[in-house]
């Protein structure tokens, strides 16, 4: 079974600075899919990028990028010039390519919750 | 476009009683799951549903029960409420078992049972 963890709790950042939020997984399998999800106060998942790992180019979502260790199973996300919006929790999750049925689901971590200081 | 309704938001039980979180989604997805959320335990795995009439137990299903009659609806029933159920549960729903789309979340319901 996969395993998805955050190891930290929580994080906070100054506004218009820089903040990186780590991830860490473990799977037998090569082919996946690596998602980083907020949910504001709302409750709202929202996604915020995601990943193929048979891709070595990082992804990239405007201020939002991610550093894909595929060797090391690491999947951190960073977040440039943080904003006060970005105040949220963030999920780091897993969900196994080509198969269907359990093994669609995502597998979650523990979240971290971000604070952004003004 | 709705994407997935959660009803309702909110909803306060008392021990013993019982109650089902309605999920309805619009995008014709044959993939649906309920997930719930405990603080500092991430997204649990109740149930998922991988079209009309089927459905199959996930990590977490004790004291839940589902169905899917319809493409569109997959409804979470609790029964004989218990404290340890207090939680917020997603509905999600994808197209596929597989590919790279990830889920559509409702809005999550927040259950107390006191």
């Amino acid at each position: 079974a996969q395993t998805v963890t955050q190891s930290q709790p929580e994080m906070s950042v100054q506004e218009a600075e820089t903040v990186t939020l780590s991830c860490t997984y473990d799977t037998s399998e090569s082919d996946y899919y690596l998602f980083w999800y907020k949910q504001p106060p709302s409750r709202q998942m929202i996604l915020v990028i995601r990943q193929e790992a048979y891709k070595q180019q990082n992804a990239t979502e405007n201020r939002f990028s991610v550093n894909f260790q595929k060797a090391a199973k690491s999947f951190s996300l960073k977040i440039s010039d943080s904003q006060l919006g970005d105040a949220a929790m963030y999920f780091c999750a897993y969900r196994s390519a080509g198969y269907t049925g359990a093994n669609s689901k995502l597998t979650f971590g523990k979240g971290i919750t971000l604070s952004v200081r003004p | 476009n709705a994407g997935v309704t959660q009803t309702p938001k909110f909803r306060i039980l008392k021990i013993g009683q019982s109650m089902t979180l309605q999920c309805t989604q619009d995008m014709n997805h044959n993939y649906m799951y309920w997930y719930r959320q405990d603080p500092g335990m991430g997204l649990k795995l109740i149930y998922y549903s991988v079209g009309a009439g089927i459905t199959d137990k996930g990590e977490v299903p004790n004291g839940y029960n589902v169905s899917r009659s319809t493409t569109e609806d997959f409804p979470l029933r609790l029964e004989l409420a218990a404290p340890s159920q207090t939680s917020v549960y997603f509905c999600a729903s994808s197209s596929t078992g597989t590919g790279f789309g990830g889920y559509t979340f409702g809005s999550g319901t927040r259950l107390t049972v006191v």
